[in-house]
Protein backbone atom coordinates (compact mmCIF):
# COMPACT_ATOMS: atom_id res chain seq x y z
CA UNK A 1 0.00 0.00 0.00
CA UNK A 2 1.01 3.38 -0.97
CA UNK A 3 1.62 5.53 2.26
CA UNK A 4 1.65 9.34 2.44
CA UNK A 5 2.44 10.87 5.65
CA UNK A 6 2.30 13.93 7.18
CA UNK A 7 4.63 15.08 10.13
CA UNK A 8 1.12 16.70 11.76
CA UNK A 9 -2.75 16.54 11.74
CA UNK A 10 -2.76 19.73 13.76
CA UNK A 11 -1.21 22.42 14.23
CA UNK A 12 -1.64 26.38 15.79
CA UNK A 13 0.97 28.81 14.57
CA UNK A 14 1.41 32.54 15.71
CA UNK A 15 1.25 35.43 12.91
CA UNK A 16 4.72 35.85 12.29
CA UNK A 17 6.22 32.15 12.67
CA UNK A 18 8.19 30.16 10.02
CA UNK A 19 6.19 27.20 9.83
CA UNK A 20 7.15 23.58 8.02
CA UNK A 21 4.97 21.27 7.15
CA UNK A 22 6.45 18.12 6.02
CA UNK A 23 5.55 15.21 3.48
CA UNK A 24 7.05 11.91 3.04
CA UNK A 25 5.98 9.27 0.81
CA UNK A 26 7.36 5.41 0.22
CA UNK A 27 6.50 4.56 -3.32
CA UNK A 28 8.97 6.17 -5.50
CA UNK A 29 6.92 8.67 -7.08
CA UNK A 30 8.34 11.25 -8.76
CA UNK A 31 5.47 13.57 -8.53
CA UNK A 32 4.54 15.06 -5.18
CA UNK A 33 2.04 18.05 -4.41
CA UNK A 34 0.69 20.60 -1.94
CA UNK A 35 -2.67 21.55 -1.73
CA UNK A 36 -4.91 23.94 0.44
CA UNK A 37 -8.72 22.87 1.25
CA UNK A 38 -10.78 25.54 2.39
CA UNK A 39 -14.90 25.54 2.77
CA UNK A 40 -16.36 26.25 -0.66
CA UNK A 41 -13.35 26.94 -2.88
CA UNK A 42 -12.29 23.17 -2.88
CA UNK A 43 -8.80 21.63 -3.16
CA UNK A 44 -6.16 24.11 -4.51
CA UNK A 45 -2.73 23.40 -6.03
CA UNK A 46 0.23 25.48 -4.08
CA UNK A 47 3.22 23.93 -5.05
CA UNK A 48 4.47 20.71 -7.17
CA UNK A 49 7.25 18.68 -7.68
CA UNK A 50 7.90 16.50 -10.18
CA UNK A 51 11.58 15.33 -9.64
CA UNK A 52 14.43 16.32 -6.72
CA UNK A 53 15.42 20.05 -6.37
CA UNK A 54 12.11 20.86 -9.55
CA UNK A 55 9.69 22.91 -8.25
CA UNK A 56 6.88 24.36 -9.74
CA UNK A 57 4.29 26.73 -9.24
CA UNK A 58 0.51 25.91 -8.40
CA UNK A 59 -2.62 28.23 -8.71
CA UNK A 60 -1.64 30.24 -5.34
CA UNK A 61 1.93 30.08 -4.35
CA UNK A 62 1.67 33.28 -2.67
CA UNK A 63 3.49 33.06 0.91
CA UNK A 64 4.46 29.69 0.25
CA UNK A 65 7.88 28.12 -0.46
CA UNK A 66 8.52 24.25 -1.14
CA UNK A 67 11.62 22.03 -1.05
CA UNK A 68 12.58 18.99 -2.00
CA UNK A 69 16.04 17.61 -1.43
CA UNK A 70 14.95 13.75 -1.73
CA UNK A 71 12.84 11.69 -3.85
CA UNK A 72 10.36 11.12 -0.70
CA UNK A 73 10.21 13.95 1.68
CA UNK A 74 8.26 17.26 0.26
CA UNK A 75 8.53 20.22 2.53
CA UNK A 76 5.88 23.60 2.58
CA UNK A 77 7.11 26.04 4.27
CA UNK A 78 5.32 29.90 5.19
CA UNK A 79 8.03 32.01 5.47
CA UNK A 80 5.78 34.37 8.07
CA UNK A 81 2.41 32.55 8.67
CA UNK A 82 -0.94 35.13 8.67
CA UNK A 83 -3.97 34.30 9.36
CA UNK A 84 -5.64 33.99 6.38
CA UNK A 85 -3.12 30.36 6.00
CA UNK A 86 -5.12 28.75 8.52
CA UNK A 87 -6.52 25.70 6.38
CA UNK A 88 -6.18 22.51 5.98
CA UNK A 89 -2.91 21.28 4.05
CA UNK A 90 -3.31 18.22 2.20
CA UNK A 91 0.11 16.69 0.44
CA UNK A 92 0.29 13.74 -2.56
CA UNK A 93 1.86 11.71 -4.21
CA UNK A 94 2.04 10.28 -8.12
CA UNK A 95 3.60 8.22 -10.68
CA UNK A 96 4.42 10.21 -13.56
CA UNK A 97 1.73 8.97 -16.07
CA UNK A 98 -1.50 11.24 -16.24
CA UNK A 99 -2.94 7.94 -15.75
CA UNK A 100 -1.63 7.78 -12.44
CA UNK A 101 -3.61 8.17 -9.70
CA UNK A 102 -2.88 10.59 -6.85
CA UNK A 103 -2.40 9.29 -3.19
CA UNK A 104 -3.38 11.66 -0.45
CA UNK A 105 -1.89 12.32 3.34
CA UNK A 106 -3.95 12.26 5.77
CA UNK A 107 -4.19 16.06 6.13
CA UNK A 108 -2.41 18.92 8.37
CA UNK A 109 -5.25 21.54 9.65
CA UNK A 110 -2.91 24.94 10.36
CA UNK A 111 -4.71 27.67 12.45
CA UNK A 112 -2.87 30.47 12.57
CA UNK A 113 -3.60 33.11 15.72
CA UNK B 1 -17.00 29.55 -14.31
CA UNK B 2 -15.01 26.83 -12.90
CA UNK B 3 -13.78 23.88 -15.32
CA UNK B 4 -14.87 21.50 -12.84
CA UNK B 5 -18.32 21.75 -11.34
CA UNK B 6 -20.33 19.26 -9.48
CA UNK B 7 -24.06 19.18 -8.52
CA UNK B 8 -25.53 18.91 -6.04
CA UNK B 9 -23.04 20.88 -3.65
CA UNK B 10 -25.21 19.09 -0.59
CA UNK B 11 -27.03 15.68 -0.53
CA UNK B 12 -29.44 14.07 2.24
CA UNK B 13 -30.95 11.08 1.63
CA UNK B 14 -32.31 7.95 4.00
CA UNK B 15 -30.28 4.84 4.07
CA UNK B 16 -31.39 2.49 1.30
CA UNK B 17 -31.52 5.15 -1.29
CA UNK B 18 -29.32 4.98 -4.95
CA UNK B 19 -27.25 7.77 -4.94
CA UNK B 20 -25.93 10.24 -7.87
CA UNK B 21 -23.50 12.51 -8.08
CA UNK B 22 -22.76 14.70 -11.44
CA UNK B 23 -19.88 15.77 -12.45
CA UNK B 24 -19.34 18.27 -15.48
CA UNK B 25 -16.14 19.58 -17.24
CA UNK B 26 -15.22 22.12 -19.89
CA UNK B 27 -11.88 21.01 -20.49
CA UNK B 28 -10.12 18.49 -22.37
CA UNK B 29 -8.75 15.47 -19.69
CA UNK B 30 -6.82 12.04 -19.75
CA UNK B 31 -8.48 11.03 -16.98
CA UNK B 32 -11.32 11.44 -14.22
CA UNK B 33 -10.95 10.88 -10.94
CA UNK B 34 -13.85 10.26 -8.43
CA UNK B 35 -12.11 10.95 -4.45
CA UNK B 36 -14.14 10.23 -1.16
CA UNK B 37 -13.03 12.22 2.11
CA UNK B 38 -14.12 11.56 5.04
CA UNK B 39 -14.54 13.85 8.35
CA UNK B 40 -11.13 14.65 9.41
CA UNK B 41 -9.75 15.22 6.20
CA UNK B 42 -7.92 12.07 4.69
CA UNK B 43 -8.76 11.94 1.07
CA UNK B 44 -9.52 8.52 -0.61
CA UNK B 45 -9.18 7.75 -4.71
CA UNK B 46 -12.10 5.85 -5.73
CA UNK B 47 -12.04 5.43 -9.35
CA UNK B 48 -10.01 6.64 -11.99
CA UNK B 49 -11.23 6.48 -15.23
CA UNK B 50 -10.71 7.75 -19.15
CA UNK B 51 -13.99 5.98 -20.76
CA UNK B 52 -16.76 3.83 -19.98
CA UNK B 53 -17.70 2.56 -16.85
CA UNK B 54 -16.18 1.10 -13.59
CA UNK B 55 -17.72 -0.52 -10.79
CA UNK B 56 -16.52 -1.38 -6.86
CA UNK B 57 -19.12 -2.72 -4.70
CA UNK B 58 -21.70 -0.38 -4.65
CA UNK B 59 -20.39 1.90 -6.16
CA UNK B 60 -19.98 2.84 -10.09
CA UNK B 61 -19.01 5.68 -11.92
CA UNK B 62 -19.40 6.42 -16.01
CA UNK B 63 -17.94 9.15 -17.66
CA UNK B 64 -19.39 10.54 -21.14
CA UNK B 65 -16.12 12.32 -23.15
CA UNK B 66 -18.44 13.08 -25.68
CA UNK B 67 -21.09 15.42 -23.24
CA UNK B 68 -17.64 16.06 -20.73
CA UNK B 69 -19.81 14.40 -17.98
CA UNK B 70 -19.49 11.55 -15.44
CA UNK B 71 -21.90 10.58 -12.49
CA UNK B 72 -20.86 8.22 -9.57
CA UNK B 73 -23.66 6.26 -8.42
CA UNK B 74 -23.69 4.47 -4.80
CA UNK B 75 -26.47 1.58 -4.59
CA UNK B 76 -28.33 0.69 -1.48
CA UNK B 77 -26.72 3.73 0.47
CA UNK B 78 -25.72 3.12 3.97
CA UNK B 79 -24.50 6.06 6.94
CA UNK B 80 -21.23 5.24 6.80
CA UNK B 81 -20.93 6.67 3.06
CA UNK B 82 -21.45 9.68 4.36
CA UNK B 83 -18.68 11.82 3.18
CA UNK B 84 -17.59 14.32 0.57
CA UNK B 85 -17.51 12.88 -2.86
CA UNK B 86 -14.98 15.20 -4.96
CA UNK B 87 -14.50 14.95 -8.99
CA UNK B 88 -11.58 16.02 -10.46
CA UNK B 89 -9.76 15.57 -13.83
CA UNK B 90 -6.27 15.71 -15.32
CA UNK B 91 -5.11 18.17 -17.37
CA UNK B 92 -1.30 19.12 -17.21
CA UNK B 93 -2.30 18.46 -13.35
CA UNK B 94 -5.41 17.76 -11.31
CA UNK B 95 -8.36 20.35 -11.31
CA UNK B 96 -10.87 19.44 -8.51
CA UNK B 97 -14.25 20.21 -8.39
CA UNK B 98 -15.50 21.82 -4.92
CA UNK B 99 -17.24 18.37 -3.98
CA UNK B 100 -20.39 17.14 -3.12
CA UNK B 101 -21.35 16.73 0.72
CA UNK B 102 -23.00 13.25 0.93
CA UNK B 103 -25.40 12.33 4.59
CA UNK B 104 -26.91 9.57 4.58
CA UNK B 105 -29.61 8.99 7.18
CA UNK B 106 -29.97 5.90 8.89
Amino acid sequence: DVKVTQSSRYLVKRTGEKVFLECVQDMDHENMFWYRQDPGLGLRLIYFSYDVKMKEKGDIPEGYSVSREKKERFSLILESASTNQTSMYLCASSGTSPYNEQFFGPGTRLTVL
Amino acid sequence: KNEVEQSPQNLTAQEGEFITINCSYSVGISALHWLQQHPGGGIVSLFMLSSGKKKHGRLIATINIQEKHSSLHITASHPRDSAVYICAVTTKKLVFGQGTRLTINP
